[in-house]
């Protein structure tokens, strides 16, 4: 059983630039979570989705961010225009069920992001 | 709001020593502890966690947390290090009925041969 796969590992954009980082789940898992990891600090929680949906968004900062899990296909984490505070490592999780924090979240390698 | 201090953020201890990885939070209702652990240049993968029943949990590879209701703590701990336990551990809660986890700064532990 695959884990979960996030692509691509690294990414550099520009100031400006779209950076579009992408994360399948574990087979079987239909919820996603989001997390960010700034240099030198904790992951912080930006966004849980299901398919089609999401659930939470309560950490996404307000502009530029937006996440989506459609029907078929990976789960998308876009960052429109980014700046240069968007350096970070970008964590994917996944769980099989999602209804309490009893279904273990299983982490992805991250998205390291850099804006140059 | 939930928050998650680990009190060190660097541990070096000598290899076949003892080590203690320190974990508060913030809130005493009921909560969701995890330690995950982050080996360099990959993703957290779950070393132990509680979520009900016996406050003492163990890992496979000997690593062992209690849960302290009264000092809001979950401190990792393992009787002899190996150089391979050479990672990031970081400290993760979660309030019941919620799904975000909510993470410390992270530990980062260097074994010493």
């Amino acid at each position: 059983n695959a884990g979960v796969m996030q692509n691509p590992r690294h990414l550099v954009r520009r100031r400006g630039q779209e950076a579009r980082l992408r994360c399948s789940p574990m087979k079987g898992h239909s919820h996603v979570y989001w997390y960010r990891q700034l240099p030198e600090e904790g992951l912080k929680f930006m966004v849980y989705l299901q398919k089609e949906n999401i659930i939470d968004e309560s950490g996404m900062p307000k502009e530029r961010f937006s996440a989506e899990f459609p029907k078929e296909g990976p789960s998308i984490l876009r960052i429109q225009q980014v700046v240069r505070g968007d350096s970070a490592a970008y964590f994917c999780a996944s769980s099989p069920i999602g209804t309490g924090v009893e279904e273990t979240q299983y982490f992805g390698p991250g998205t390291r992001l850099l804006v140059l | 709001a939930q928050s998650v201090t680990q009190l060190d953020s660097q541990v070096p201890v000598f290899e076949e020593a003892p080590v203690e990885l320190r974990c508060n939070y913030s809130s005493s209702v009921s909560v969701y502890l995890f330690w995950y652990v982050q080996y360099p240049n990959q993703g957290l993968q779950l070393l132990l966690k509680y979520l009900s029943g016996s406050t003492l949990v163990e890992s496979i590879n000997g690593f062992e947390a209690e849960f302290n209701k009264s000092q809001t703590s979950f401190h990792l701990r393992k009787p002899s290090v190996h150089i391979s336990d050479t990672a990031e551990y970081f400290c993760a809660v979660s309030d019941r009925g919620a799904q975000k986890l909510v993470f410390g700064q992270g530990t980062r532990l260097t074994i010493n041969p």
